[in-house]
């Protein structure tokens, strides 16, 4: 199985601060089909999971454009600029690349 | 947008079967562009993928090697819902578990049925 390693596990950030999440796959994503299939959810406190960026950088509808995505084969980010309250939460990468899909460990962003 | 209503007990004996179901509205169980899967969620695993199932001329089911052997995930057309079944449980399955449509990302989640393992 691929393995989806997160830094950090905990981030404090200021509001209106950037936070930057990283996300390392142990095997390239890029499928044979020609996509990277590396996608980040966002859980907030007593919530389920919801789906924030697919494919890397496509971000859901509705999802406000602070939320952006970046990286390539095995090393990706999710950046969120000008952190706003709202944002506090628990923020996964996965993958859906190879079968079985798997989870980042999470992590946890909070209010400094 | 597919919404989940997700059913079950809370509460499952060791040994015995967790029973769960997930009713969908806003899209059907027999669509051949989705695929329905399982996913759970505890502090000491994380989240883990635990199986799926789509229809693309024919049903497919796939399971993750962590539970296969123990789980069922059924589709039911006539109602439009999912069900999960596992057995011979055990602390270790202790954890919310979720109805999550999507296929290479996962789109939409269900609420969430928190189930505790424990005589």
């Amino acid at each position: 199985d691929i393995v989806m390693t997160q830094t950090p596990l905990s981030s404090p950030v200021a509001l209106g601060q950037s936070a930057s999440i990283s996300c390392r796959s142990s095997q390239s994503l890029v499928h044979s089909d020609g996509n990277t299939y590396l996608s980040w959810l966002q859980q907030r406190p007593g919530q389920p999971p919801r789906l924030l960026i697919h494919e890397i950088s496509k971000r859901v509808s509705g999802v406000p454009d602070r939320f952006s995505g970046s990286g390539a084969v095995t090393d990706f980010t999710l950046t969120i600029s000008r952190v706003e309250a709202e944002d506090v939460g628990v923020y996964f990468c996965t993958q859906g690349t190879q079968f079985p899909q798997t989870f980042g460990q999470g992590t946890k962003l909070q209010i400094k | 947008q597919a919404q989940m209503l997700q059913s079950g007990p809370g509460l499952a004996r060791p040994s015995q079967t967790l029973s769960l179901t997930c009713d969908i509205s806003g899209d059907y169980v027999s669509i051949k562009y989705n695929t329905w899967n399982w996913i759970r969620q505890s502090p000491s695993r994380g989240l883990e993928w635990l199986g799926r199932t789509y229809f693309r001329s024919k049903w497919h089911t796939d399971y993750a090697e962590s539970v296969k052997g123990r789980i069922n995930i059924n589709p039911d057309t006539s109602k439009n819902r999912l069900s999960l079944q596992l057995n011979s449980v055990t602390s270790e399955d202790t954890a919310v578990y979720y109805c999550v449509t999507g296929t290479r990302a996962f789109d939409f989640w269900g609420p969430g049925t928190m189930v505790t393992v424990s005589s």
